[in-house]
């Protein structure tokens, strides 16, 4: 079973606009991970955030975590048409397994 | 340094094929991963290994068998392919060490797999 699920599943704004998409999981964490997915390529990863930080910034990216709701959303400011990406969240449980369990994803498109 | 290889880079088999998927890191990474990634279910882990010689069970491990001889390479075999395997299989290596560890996974660039 999917431990994340991205919302919303797919995102289409204007070059310059911010996007903003969320990660629901079900279990304790140690940390969640962003990873982005070029059309055809493979994952690379963005941002990890620990189960004990509620914020993180990287870049144009701004991780939020609320492990009380279990959720985390990732934000992107100024976004640009490279920027166009599937979009995974990665948790790694506390139940003492060396796993991520990845998302669905959100697919963003950014228009120039 | 070429991170994360993986070959072939697109196969087509016919049901009941057998063939072998290897994947290579050069980065000297302890842990290895095999994923499948299907429209609309995200990634889901095959199998994985936690060091040379050592191989365990993911989500979706049935009609999958692995190996990992050399700390560099993770082979990911079909012994009868069926349809129900075609997808994008997606190899991953990471460095760490215990399970509160931060450290990230490397991805290869994928096998697009389809079998008919």
């Amino acid at each position: 079973s999917q431990q994340g699920e991205e919302d919303p599943q797919a995102l289409s704004i204007q070059e310059g606009e911010n996007a903003t998409m969320n990660c629901s999981y079900k279990t304790s964490i140690n940390n969640l991970q962003w990873y982005r997915q070029n059309s055809g390529r493979g994952l690379v990863h963005l941002i990890l955030i620990r189960s004990n930080e509620r914020e993180k910034h990287s870049g144009r990216l701004r991780v939020t975590l609320d492990t009380s709701k279990k959720s985390s959303s990732l934000l992107i400011t100024a976004s640009r048409a490279a920027d166009t990406a599937s979009y995974f969240c990665a948790t790694a449980s506390t139940s003492g397994t060396y796993k991520y369990i990845f998302g669905t994803g959100t697919r963003l498109k950014v228009l120039a | 340094n070429a991170g994360v290889t993986q070959t072939p880079k697109f196969r087509v088999l016919k049901t009941g094929q057998s063939m072998t998927l290897l994947c290579a890191q050069d980065m000297n990474h302890e842990y290895m991963y095999w994923y499948r990634q299907d429209p609309g279910m995200g990634l889901r882990l095959i199998h994985y290994s936690v060091g040379e010689g050592t191989t365990a069970k993911g989500e979706v491990p049935d009609g999958y068998n692995v190996s990992r001889l050399k700390k560099q390479n993770f082979l990911l075999g079909l012994e009868s392919a069926a349809p129900s395997q075609t997808s994008v299989y997606f190899c991953a290596s990471s460095y760490s060490h215990t399970i509160s560890s931060t450290d990230t996974q490397y991805f290869g660039p994928g096998t697009r797999l389809t079998v008919l």
